[in-house]
């Protein structure tokens, strides 16, 4: 099963402007990432953060984790139209041994 | 940076027939790999867990005589859907992590299988 949730589901933004992605999950967590996929392509690991970190930058990237809420934001600042694609965020077990993702935000940003 | 290469990046199968997708890395030693579906529009869903020189560990509900997987090396895993079926259309990835869970794991291109 899923671990997490993520929303919205799907963001439609202007090239400029910021896009804030939300992910929720259910277990005790090693690590939370984000991921972005292309449409019909594998998926390339953006930024990590681990479970005892509330804030992580990478970039145009800004990751929250709020383990407390067992939640996680993902901000992309002045997106780009090739910013366009899908959003995972993905949690590492405990013990290291599975990574699950949540369902996925499909970002839209219009030039 | 660590690569991960997945092939075929499609195939086109009859109902019936085996197909077996490679996913190799090339750069590093991967003792796990990991296999995923991939619905469209949907999210990842794990598969199966393969470790180099042992059985694989399968999540629940997926089928473990339908998708045979091997890891004979530190850089080679396979994934063989037998006798497939229609239903078994779908993305399947692979990925890799060469530094454990405390980084970010590196995936395959990703292989669009179709089944006629």
């Amino acid at each position: 099963s899923q671990q997490g949730e993520e929303d919205p589901q799907a963001l439609s933004i202007q090239e400029g402007e910021n896009a804030t992605m939300n992910c929720s999950y259910k277990t005790s967590i090693n690590n939370l990432q984000w991921y972005r996929q292309n449409s019909g392509r594998g998926l390339v690991h953006l930024i990590l953060i681990r479970s005892n970190e509330r804030e992580k930058h990478s970039g145009r990237l800004r990751v929250t984790l709020d383990t407390s809420k067992k939640s996680s934001s993902l901000l992309i600042t002045a997106s780009r139209a090739a910013d366009t694609a899908s959003y995972f965020c993905a949690t590492v077990n405990p013990s290291g041994s599975r990574l699950t993702f949540g369902e996925g935000t499909q970002l839209t940003v219009n030039p | 940076g660590a690569v991960v290469s997945q092939h075929p990046s499609r195939v086109i199968c009859k109902s019936g027939t085996s197909v077996k997708i490679e996913c190799r890395s090339l750069d590093f030693q991967a003792t796990t790999m990991f296999w995923y579906r991939q619905f469209p529009k949907k999210s990842l869903m794990l598969m199966a867990t393969s470790n180099e020189g042992s059985k694989a560990t399968y999540e629940q509900g997926v089928e473990k005589d339908k998708f045979l997987i091997n890891h004979a090396s530190l850089t080679l895993s396979t994934l063989t859907v037998t006798s497939a079926h229609p239903e078994d259309s779908s993305f399947y990835i692979c990925s890799a992590g060469n530094q454990g869970a405390n980084y970010g794991y590196t995936f395959g291109s990703g292989t669009r299988l179709t089944v006629v």
